[in-house]
C-alpha cells in the first residue's frame, strides 16, 4: 500500500520541452506538498496547498505549475524545461497542516539534456 | 543563510561506533523532526520532538531538542551498516512551513 507515490520516477527530457509530474496520496491528508532535491541533497519547499487551495508559493519560476484537482493528489507540470531544473522532486503530504511531519513519495528524478 | 545548520556535513565510521549529528538554528521551533533518506527514496520521518529538553529514543537512536527549542540532537549507539543513509532535520517555525537543514550524510563501514 503506497502512501504517496509519484510518477514517473525517471523523467529524462530535452530543454525546451514541457513535462509533468503526477502524485496521488491515500493517506487522507489536508496537505500536500512539492520539494525539489538539488545535486548537494539540500531540500527545499516549492509549493504547499492545503484542500486544493496552494497555501506556499515559495519565489519558483511562472514555468513551474501545480494543480490539485482534488485534495489527494497535487500535479506539478513544468514548461520550457531548463539545464537547471534538473534534480529530484518530491511530493508530500502531512496530516495536521504546514509545518507538521511529511510524509514523502519517492521522488521523481528529472533530468534535462 | 540557512535556517538550520547540520553539523558535520559528511560522516564515515566503523561498525559499533557511537555518532552524534547536531542540528542548530537561532530561531525557535514549534517541533522539530529527523528523516532518514535512503539513496532513490523519499525522506521517512523518525522522530519529532516538540518540548524543550525532550529526549526521544527509537532502538539505538536518541534524539534530543534543545531546551530553548533552537537545536536538536541525533546520537547512534553502535552504529549498524543498515543506518547508512542521509539524515535531515526540519524545523516547524511556528505557523509557517517547514524548513530542512542540508544534511548529514552516514557511512557506516562493515
Amino acid at each position: 500500500d503506497t502512501a504517496v507515490s509519484q510518477t514517473p520516477k525517471y523523467l529524462v527530457t530535452q530543454m525546451g520541452n514541457d513535462k509533468s509530474i503526477k502524485c496521488e496520496q491515500n493517506l487522507g491528508h489536508d496537505t500536500m506538498y512539492w520539494y525539489k532535491q538539488d545535486s548537494k541533497k539540500f531540500l527545499k519547499i516549492m509549493f504547499s496547498y492545503n484542500n486544493k487551495e496552494l497555501i506556499i508559493n515559495e519565489t519558483v519560476p511562472n514555468r513551474f505549475s501545480p494543480k490539485s484537482p482534488d485534495k489527494a493528489h497535487l500535479n506539478l507540470h513544468i514548461n520550457s524545461l531548463e539545464l537547471g531544473d534538473s534534480a529530484v522532486y518530491f511530493c508530500a503530504s502531512s496530516p495536521y497542516g504546514l509545518n507538521t511531519e511529511a510524509f514523502f513519495g519517492q521522488g521523481t528524478r528529472l533530468t534535462v539534456v | 543563510t540557512q535556517l538550520l545548520e547540520q553539523s558535520p556535513q559528511f560522516l564515515s565510521i566503523q561498525e559499533g561506533e557511537n555518532l552524534t549529528v547536531y542540528c542548530n538554528s537561532s530561531s525557535v521551533f514549534s517541533s522539530l523532526q529527523w528523516y532518514r533518506q535512503e539513496p532513490g527514496e523519499g525522506p521517512v520521518l523518525l522522530v519529532t520532538v516538540v518540548t524543550g529538553g525532550e529526549v526521544k529514543k527509537l532502538k539505538r537512536l536518541t534524539f534530543q531538542f534543545g531546551d530553548a527549542r533552537k537545536d536538536s540532537s541525533l546520537h547512534i549507539t553502535a552504529a549498524q551498516p543498515g543506518d547508512t543513509g542521509l539524515y535531515l532535520c526540519a524545523g516547524a517555525v511556528y505557523g509557517n512551513k517547514l524548513v530542512f537543514g542540508a544534511g548529514t550524510i552516514l557511512r557506516v563501514k562493515s
